[in-house]
């Protein structure tokens, strides 16, 4: 266990759905990922959250909206999502310290869109 | 625009065999550079992180080096085992003090046959 917690771990929605991701973690840090992995592609950097503040949103469609209520929490929020967005969602984590920023992952969101 | 690759993509060799896995970066001004793991259908477990200012870290059989003037970077793996079975990913952070992402390769999948 990395102490990043991600739910639901499996999640079949249609493209007219909406639907949350959510992670958790209690590690006392500070800064807090979106990823998607999809087959046969690089890990790509969605959003990132830092003291609870977003500081990158790396083009990301308006249909994914993240939320991060405080530093232990962040949602994905989905709504009329198309087929090409199935994928795996990572959740991760870390502290900023100097040098020294390893991040954590949780076990990710398999999210199938029919 | 920083860019990583990994050699090879697959990687099948007898159990007890040392291996190496090969990252490489476009951009050679990077902050760290960390290698991961990933089990099917898991998130990914952190390995090892090198800082920009060092040249190797080790962690129990695994070894890994950071060459920035050249852009690469090699993963040792010594004695393999049936359980090193996964895919192997390496990130490289271009920037530090901030929460920015990582740039990920797309893994080298390796297989230690009993």
């Amino acid at each position: 266990e990395t102490g990043v917690t991600q739910t639901p771990r499996h999640l079949v929605m249609g493209m007219t759905n909406k639907k949350s991701l959510k992670c958790e973690q209690h590690l006392g840090h500070n800064a807090m990922y979106w990823y998607k992995q999809s087959a046969k592609k690089p890990l790509e950097l969605m959003f990132v959250y830092n003291f609870k503040e977003q500081t990158e949103n790396n083009s990301v469609p308006s249909r994914f909206s993240p939320e991060c209520p405080n530093s232990s929490h962040l949602f994905l929020h989905l709504h009329t999502l198309q087929p090409e967005d199935s994928a795996l969602y990572l959740c991760a984590s870390s502290l900023l310290t100097e040098g020294m920023e390893k991040l954590f992952f949780g076990s990710g969101t398999q999210l199938s869109v029919l | 625009k920083q860019e990583v690759t990994q050699i090879p993509a697959a990687l099948s060799v007898p159990e007890g065999e040392n291996l190496v896995l090969n990252c490489s970066f476009t951009d050679s001004a990077i902050y760290n550079l960390q290698w991961f793991r990933q089990d099917p259908g898991k998130g990914l477990t952190s390995l090892l992180l090198i800082q920009s200012s060092q040249r190797e870290q080790t962690s129990g059989r695994l070894n890994a080096s950071l060459d920035k003037s050249s852009g690469r970077s090699t993963l040792y793996i010594a004695a393999s085992q049936p359980g090193d079975s996964a895919t192997y990913l390496c990130a490289a952070k271009n920037s530090g003090g901030g929460a920015d992402g990582l740039t990920f390769g797309k893994g080298t999948h390796l297989i230690i046959q009993p």
